[in-house]
């Protein structure tokens, strides 16, 4: 099975609320990915938990703050969006080791207004 | 860095042809080069990968060749039908990284 799971699916908010993007996997893999993709280009990463831990930020801005409550679970705190932040957000999960087999869920769309 | 670029951008076959897709990266350490297809609304699925250690990968009608000397790495679809039609991306990961380095993207049509 290499399911990762994505809730929710579409999500709509305003510049001022506070939102989260739920990730779940269950294959036992220990580093989880956050991406972002615009319209007609590939995923651009944004994080990446290896064991929990937060071992790469690429520069997003603090309106994305990541959690990574346990191995199975990863969040994505919003508050204070610009509407150029509507895109898809897309999950991965990989066995960390020799090589990056990821696997990404179906993603959350997220619209700005 | 990892730079990777990737050709045709948008390529449209007939049914039962095939359909060949290119990439090159920059960075001779990369050492694994997944591809993902991605459907409308759906995330990127992950359909072959190769590893540096190999120069070819044959699954069922779609197939991966990989030269090092000249960084390419190449998509083939035999006998494409138009449940293929999607955007495939191929990326590049150097040795124990964490990232995928993306190519831009090919959006491929199979017409009936």
């Amino acid at each position: 099975d290499t399911e990762v799971t994505q809730t929710p699916k579409h999500l709509v908010m305003g510049m001022t609320n506070k939102k989260s993007l739920k990730c779940e996997q269950h294959m036992g893999h220990r580093a989880m990915y956050w991406y972002k993709q615009k319209a007609k280009k590939p995923p651009e990463l944004m994080f990446v938990y290896s064991y929990e831990k937060l071992s790469i930020n690429e520069s997003v801005p603090s309106r994305f703050s990541p959690e990574c409550p346990n191995s199975s679970l990863l969040n994505l705190h919003l508050h204070a969006l610009q509407p150029e932040d509507s895109a898809l957000y897309l999950c991965a999960s990989s066995l960390p080791g020799l090589t990056n087999e990821q696997y990404f869920g179906p993603g959350t769309r997220l619209t700005v207004t | 860095g990892e730079n990777v670029e990737q050709h045709p951008s948008t390529l449209s076959v007939q049914e039962g042809d095939s359909a060949v897709i290119k990439c090159t990266y920059s960075d001779s350490a990369s050492n694994y080069f997944p591809w993902y297809k991605q459907e409308l609304g759906k995330g990127p699925q992950l359909i072959i990968d190769i590893r540096s250690n190999v120069g070819e990968k044959k699954d069922q009608r779609i197939a991966v060749t990989l030269n090092k000397t000249a960084k390419h790495f190449s998509l083939h679809i035999t006998e494409t039908q138009p449940e293929d039609s999607a955007v495939y991306f191929c990326a590049a990961s150097p040795f124990g990284g964490d990232k995928l380095i993306f190519g831009t993207g090919t959006r491929l049509q199979v017409f009936p």
